[in-house]
């Protein structure tokens, strides 16, 4: 089974800063990946998918990016309704897995 | 308006049975793969099985493979999760998750969830 690493597991920041997640795999899945965002009480929002394309409706100041083993979202200028907690996942095999999670949190 | 509605969740003894279900709207059932996503409290998100447009393809974590059974009836836009031999470990909030396409494994719609408790 394919192994996602994510770091930081938290990240403490302000409205506006730049913020990056990283996400690792235990080996290539090539750009078969996924970034979710998860609210309390609220399902998981699909934000990315291959790596890099944008899901319809997400705002632009998210990006991924990455390929292999090594990928990165970016939030360029976080927003207050942005603290939440963002998952990675690999689909380039099954079974499918997701990222430990990284919360970030009003600094 | 894409809808997920689970259910079927509840306290159950470790060693039972439990059939979760989701109903699907607003989209053509039979053109997309569905999945089960499962989130233990206070814990991160696991996947637990999908199910291809067709049935063709079937695939389970680990973690539930010889216990769990996923299934789909495409004339009733339904998604099943029949869970045998529960464990202590299997409980969770379990999602139902539409997939962006036939057997991709990205999951763009999810469900409010079902509360599924293990204890005795």
């Amino acid at each position: 089974d394919i192994q996602m690493t994510q770091s930081p597991s938290t990240l403490s920041a302000s409205v506006g800063d730049r913020v990056t997640i990283t996400c690792r795999a235990s080996q290539s899945i090539s750009s078969w990946l996924a970034w979710y965002q998860e609210k309390p009480g609220k399902a998981p929002k699909l934000l990315i998918y291959k790596a890099s394309s944008l899901e319809s409706g997400v705002p632009s100041r998210f990006s991924g990016s990455g390929s292999g083993t090594e990928f990165t979202l970016t939030i360029s200028s976080l927003q207050p309704e942005d603290f939440a907690t963002f998952y990675c996942q690999q689909y380039n095999s099954y079974p499918l897995t997701f990222g430990g999670g990284t919360k970030v949190e009003i600094k | 308006e894409v809808q997920l509605v689970e259910s079927g969740g509840g306290l159950v003894q470790p060693g039972r049975s439990l059939r979760l279900s989701c109903a699907a709207s607003g989209f053509t059932f039979d053109d997309y793969a569905m999945h089960w996503v499962r989130q233990a409290p206070g814990k991160g998100l696991e996947w637990v099985s999908g199910i291809s447009w067709n049935r063709g393809s079937i695939a389970y974590a680990d973690s539930v493979k010889g216990r769990f059974t996923i299934s789909r009836d495409n004339a009733k836009n339904s998604l099943y999760l029949q869970m045998n031999s529960l464990r202590a470990e299997d409980t969770a909030l379990y999602y139902c998750a539409k997939d962006i396409g036939k057997w991709l494994g990205v999951f763009d719609y999810w469900g409010q969830g079902t509360l599924v408790t293990v204890s005795s």
